[in-house]
Formats: structure tokens, C-alpha cells, sequence
């Protein structure tokens, strides 16, 4: 199984700063991760997909950049509605796996 | 635009099983490559099993094989997930979600499921 590390687990920022997160998969898988936002009693929302593919309706303030192992997310300027906990995912192999997660906290 | 909508809670003894809907609406059931993602609270999310379209087969891993099942019934566009065994560990809510393009694009609202004796 691919194993996906993410780091920092939490962080705290404030309105209008700039954040990156990263994750790491055990082993390459090309450029097929993909991000997630969660909100507390909420399904995990698609943000961006295919490492750099922002989806549709997601602001372009979000951004993703990596291949192979090393993957960022990029939020450019928090806003208010940002803070969530956030998860990579790979769609290299099965099983499917998810990163732990990284709580964004004001 | 898809939308999925799941069944309510569900409170379990363990040693039970549980079955979850997934009701389809926007595409056909056929369109769509229907998984299975579990959350403890607190933890992150941790796939199920799913659609592999390439081998038209659905794919578990291994921890749950044998213990889920995951069929369809096409004439409702409904999709379900039992899993038998349960245990205090299954205590969860648990998502469908539909994977068009190697991503979980579309998610069901959840389902809590809590395995108490």
C-alpha cells in the first residue's frame, strides 16, 4: 500500500497569510493526488485534483504543485471560510489511500 | 450536477451487520464508478472498496475483504455497502462517493453508524 505522510499535522495562521501544506507518498505516484477540504460534520469537498488541477467553483486562491512523491498545497491568502482540515489522497493504485490530515486553525 | 443521498443512522450490536444507501440522482448508476469511504471521528478518511472500471470489477482492500459487500440495484440507481462483523472499531460515519476521473468528486452526506452493545 502507498503510504501518504502529511505535514504539518495542524497549524495556525491568521486572515491573509499564506499557507502550505505538504504530503509525501511512499512511493512515486506520478501526478495522481488529489486535495481535499473538510468541515466539522461536513463531507471531505474536492479542492483540486490530478496534483495541480484546480476543480471547478474552487477559488483560485487554492493552488497544487508537486509529481512523483512530493506534493504542496498552496492557499495564497487565508480567508475566513479556509479553515477546515485538509487531506491528500492518492488515485495511483488501490487501495486508495488518504493522508492524516492537517487542521488549519486561526 | 450529481447528488447522493444516504440513509439515516444506524446503532448496531456488535457481532451485527450494517446495510447503507446511496441514492443517485443527476446521472445513472451506471455512469458513475461508485466507492465507499469510512471516517472515525477524528481520524481521517479510509477507503472502502469501489468500481475499478478499467477491470469492471470492484475492488476491497484487504482489511475489509470478506467482511463488505457493495452491490447496486440499477432500477432505483441506488447503491449499498453491508458490512457484517461489526465491531466497536466500525463505530464511524460512512460515505459514498463517485470517481469519475482518478478523484472522489462527488460525496454522499454520511452516514453515522455506532456499533454499542
Amino acid at each position: 500500500d502507498i503510504q501518504m505522510t502529511q505535514s504539518p499535522s495542524s497549524l495556525s495562521a491568521s486572515v491573509g497569510d499564506r499557507v502550505t501544506i505538504t504530503c509525501r507518498a511512499s512511493h512515486s505516484i506520478s501526478s495522481l493526488l488529489n486535495w481535499y477540504q473538510q468541515k466539522p460534520g461536513k463531507a471531505p469537498k474536492l479542492l483540486i485534483y490530478a496534483a495541480s488541477s484546480l476543480r471547478s467553483g474552487v477559488p483560485s486562491r487554492f493552488s497544487g504543485s508537486g509529481s512523483g512523491t512530493d506534493f504542496t498545497l498552496t492557499i495564497s491568502s487565508l480567508q475566513p471560510e479556509d479553515f477546515a482540515t485538509y487531506y491528500c489522497q492518492q488515485s495511483y493504485s488501490f487501495p486508495r489511500t488518504f493522508g492524516q490530515g492537517t487542521k488549519l486553525e486561526i | 450536477q450529481v447528488q447522493l443521498v444516504q440513509s439515516g443512522a444506524e446503532v448496531k450490536k456488535p457481532g451485527a451487520s450494517v446495510k447503507v444507501s446511496c441514492k443517485v440522482s443527476g446521472y445513472t448508476l451506471t455512469e458513475l464508478s461508485m466507492h465507499w469511504v469510512r471516517q472515525v471521528p477524528g481520524e481521517g478518511p479510509e477507503w472502502m472498496g469501489g468500481f475499478d472500471p478499467e477491470f469492471s470489477e470492484k475492488v476491497y482492500p484487504q482489511k475489509f475483504q470478506g467482511r463488505v459487500t457493495m452491490t447496486e440495484d440499477t432500477s432505483t440507481d441506488t447503491a449499498y455497502m453491508e458490512l457484517s462483523g461489526l465491531t466497536s472499531e466500525d463505530t464511524a460515519v460512512y460515505y459514498c462517493a463517485t470517481d469519475r476521473q482518478l478523484h472522489f468528486d462527488y460525496w454522499g452526506q454520511g452516514t453515522l453508524v455506532t456499533v454499542s452493545s
